[in-house]
């Protein structure tokens, strides 16, 4: 079973509208965190935003939100006011302590993003 | 400030030769990854170290691969013999604390093409 899955393997959005990727994710741990990453076409890998299991907030950074549903296990990206710089692929990932003992770090098949003029 | 610098940014070799991937973390990082991209099975996590000692390492793929971290800030990927399914980006990455908020840093990544 996937881990970390993303749905949508492209995806087209207007400028200055919103969009949502999805992730939804699969732990039996308390204590996880959530992280979306994003990869331009020159290939460098970005940091966007962060989620833990226990804040009761969604997490913010500028235009970017996540949209957290713990008990659906979803951690949506959200976007707002696209520009076209944001045309990239944006990777869901999940940080996870199983039994072992030993943490986990697991990357979802990314969703390519398309922003349109 | 210096991000995690990777070396080299393009290698081409071919078949059964060693390959000899570098990374240098952010300074006063303690912890280090090294993933591998590639289009079939995406962003895939080989090990990482936490104050220079491997950690898991249990996405190294084959006896072929093997990763040391002598120091705090510089540490190797080597692929000996190397194959053309080896092909792929390589991603070293480095974070502050790995068990909390702080996100990976990574680096520019090395492109390994095997012939």
């Amino acid at each position: 079973a996937q881990k970390i899955t993303q749905t949508q393997p492209g995806m087209f959005v207007q400028e200055k509208e919103a969009v949502t990727l999805d992730c939804t994710y699969d732990t039996s741990d308390q204590s996880y965190g959530l992280f979306w990453y994003k990869q331009p076409s020159s290939g460098e890998m970005i940091f966007l935003i962060y989620q833990g299991s226990y804040d009761e907030q969604n997490a913010t950074e500028g235009r970017y939100s996540l949209n957290f549903q713990k008990a659906r296990k979803s951690a949506n990206l959200v976007i707002s006011a696209s520009q076209l710089g944001d045309s990239a692929m944006y990777f869901c990932a999940m940080r996870e302590l199983p039994t072992s003992g030993t943490y986990k770090y697991i990357f979802g098949t990314g969703t390519r993003l398309k922003v349109l003029a | 400030d210096a991000g995690v610098i990777q070396s080299p940014r393009h290698e081409v070799t071919e078949m059964g030769q060693e390959v000899t991937l570098r990374c240098k973390p952010i300074s006063g990082h303690n912890s280090l990854f090294w993933y591998r991209q590639t289009m079939m099975r995406g962003l895939e996590l080989l090990i990482y170290f936490n104050n220079n000692v491997p950690i898991d390492d249990s996405g190294m793929p084959e006896d072929r691969f093997s990763a040391k971290m002598p120091n705090a800030s510089f540490s190797t990927l080597k692929i000996q013999p190397s194959e053309p399914r080896d092909s792929a980006v390589y991603f070293c990455a480095s974070s502050l604390n790995p068990y909390s908020n702080q996100p990976q840093h990574f680096g520019d990544g090395t492109r390994l093409s095997i012939l």
